[in-house]
């Protein structure tokens, strides 16, 4: 059984440019879920994709959207990157009706 | 309004000895509750979780008691390993099951050799 994998690994951008993050679920598990940590913080709910649609979204504005593909992978996408939104991004995945979220490493973004 | 709350930002317990790590949450919607612990440069691991309908759940050294009249969970370690040594976090989901999680700030966790 394959875990939450996430790319890159780390990443640094420049304020103003545009990011894209990469996550592949747990084989099996058809629901992802992005949050943001930032430093000293617990995980904030970004946005939840089932079916390729958005299924709920926290507080975050606009510029933050995402995908989710057939195979149940995803991206999020965070245009016009501010200094604020470096952090630690992270997938997790699930199935439909399960409560339990599973997370991958993350992707560290620090904007600058 | 942070809705899930750990008051201890850090806690120290000697090796051998039980660790406790408290929770707090206002939100009387949230009805399934789970710990989940992480090492630096790695995501959460999930540890353990209980529903509302239950008052315990045991998972070998670990056990979380749930007390839904004070809106209060605990997370006991016994004994404890200097592998525990983690942040750990507290985080809830509401009636739904398939929404977001809400997570505390999390506690850190020293295990003194």
């Amino acid at each position: 059984e394959t875990g939450v994998t996430q790319s890159p690994t780390h990443l640094i951008k420049t304020r103003g440019q545009q990011v894209t993050l990469r996550c592949s679920s747990q084989s099996g598990h058809n629901t992802v879920s992005w949050y943001q940590q930032a430093l000293g913080q617990g995980p904030q709910f970004i946005f939840q994709y089932y079916r390729e649609e958005e299924n709920g979204r926290g507080n975050f504005p606009p510029r933050f959207s995402g995908l989710q593909f057939p195979n149940y992978s995803s991206e999020l996408n965070v245009n016009a990157l501010e200094l604020d939104d470096s952090a630690l991004y992270l997938c997790a995945s699930s199935f439909w009706d399960g409560e339990t979220q599973y997370f991958g490493p993350g992707t560290r973004l620090l904007v600058l | 309004d942070q809705q899930v709350k750990q008051n201890s930002p850090s806690l120290s317990v000697q090796e051998g000895r039980i660790s406790i790590l408290n929770c707090d949450y206002t939100n009387s919607m949230f009805d399934y509750f789970l710990w989940y612990k992480k090492y630096p440069a790695e995501g959460p691991t999930f540890l353990i979780s209980i529903s509302s309908i239950k008052d315990k759940n045991e998972d070998g050294r670990f056990t979380v008691f749930l007390n839904k009249s004070a809106k209060h969970l605990s997370l006991h370690i016994v004994p404890s390993q200097p592998g525990d040594s983690a942040v750990y976090f507290c985080a809830a989901i509401g009636q739904n099951g398939n929404e977001k999680l809400t997570f505390g700030t999390g506690t850190r966790l020293t295990i003194i050799p």
